[in-house]
């Protein structure tokens, strides 16, 4: 069985400050994706970044990056320069890649509140 | 644009009622999922299916079962509702890694 782990129920940072969401899964597979969704109060869920377990390389997208530490298996959240709009719940999710199995998990989330 | 359409943005039932919720999907995707969303407990997954007629149980599956007539809808119904089903249900399609949402359904069991 695989597992996701988000061991911070919340969180609060200063705008324009940075801030850190941590996140670890356990899982046999070799061949899997890691995600970070955002949900704001409008509850739409909405994909802020993802990493393929094969590249070494950390994914980023604008003001979001991933620390991906394969070994360890963590894949923490970087929110650089904070905005107000980014105050949501933040879900780490997993999806293993089966032959007809394409399984997505998620942790418990993060709520992040960004302060002005 | 891609869409995801749950049937009801809120919903109340009574005990022992049995309930339908309805996703439909505009995007040909084969995977379709049904989670319920509680505070502390993330999402947690119900049941999906990868294909027409297919479907898998999640991690949480006691009490409710699915269908699956045609690809586009996933249907989620809950046999005999008890006051411990009341919560948000989410449903999702993918396309290979990437999924898309529904709105959500908030259901309350009274």
């Amino acid at each position: 069985a695989q597992t996701v782990t988000q061991s911070q129920p919340e969180m609060s940072v200063q705008e324009a400050e940075t801030v850190t969401l941590s996140c670890t899964y356990d899982t046999s597979e070799n061949n899997y994706y890691l995600f970070w969704y955002k949900q704001p109060p409008s509850r739409q869920m909405i994909l802020v970044i993802r990493q393929e377990a094969y590249k070494q390389q950390n994914a980023t997208e604008n003001r979001f990056s991933v620390n991906f530490q394969k070994a360890a298996k963590s894949f923490s959240l970087k929110i650089s320069d904070s905005q107000l709009g980014d105050t949501a719940m933040y879900f780490c999710a997993f999806m293993t890649l089966g032959s007809n199995d394409y399984k997505l998990s998620f942790g418990a989330g993060t709520t992040v509140t960004v302060r002005a | 644009d891609v869409k995801v359409t749950q049937s009801s943005r809120y919903l109340v039932k009574r005990t022992g009622e049995k309930v339908f919720l309805e996703c439909v999907q505009d995007m040909d995707h084969e995977n379709m999922f049904w989670y319920r969303q509680d505070p502390g407990l993330g999402l947690r997954l119900i049941y999906f299916s990868y294909d027409v007629k297919m479907k898998e149980k999640g991690d949480i599956p006691e009490g409710y079962s699915v269908s699956r007539e045609k690809k586009e809808r996933f249907s989620l119904i809950l046999e005999s509702a008890s006051t411990n089903q009341t919560s948000m249900y989410l449903c999702a399609s993918t396309a290979d890694t990437e999924a898309f949402f529904g709105q959500g359904t908030r259901l309350t069991v009274v």
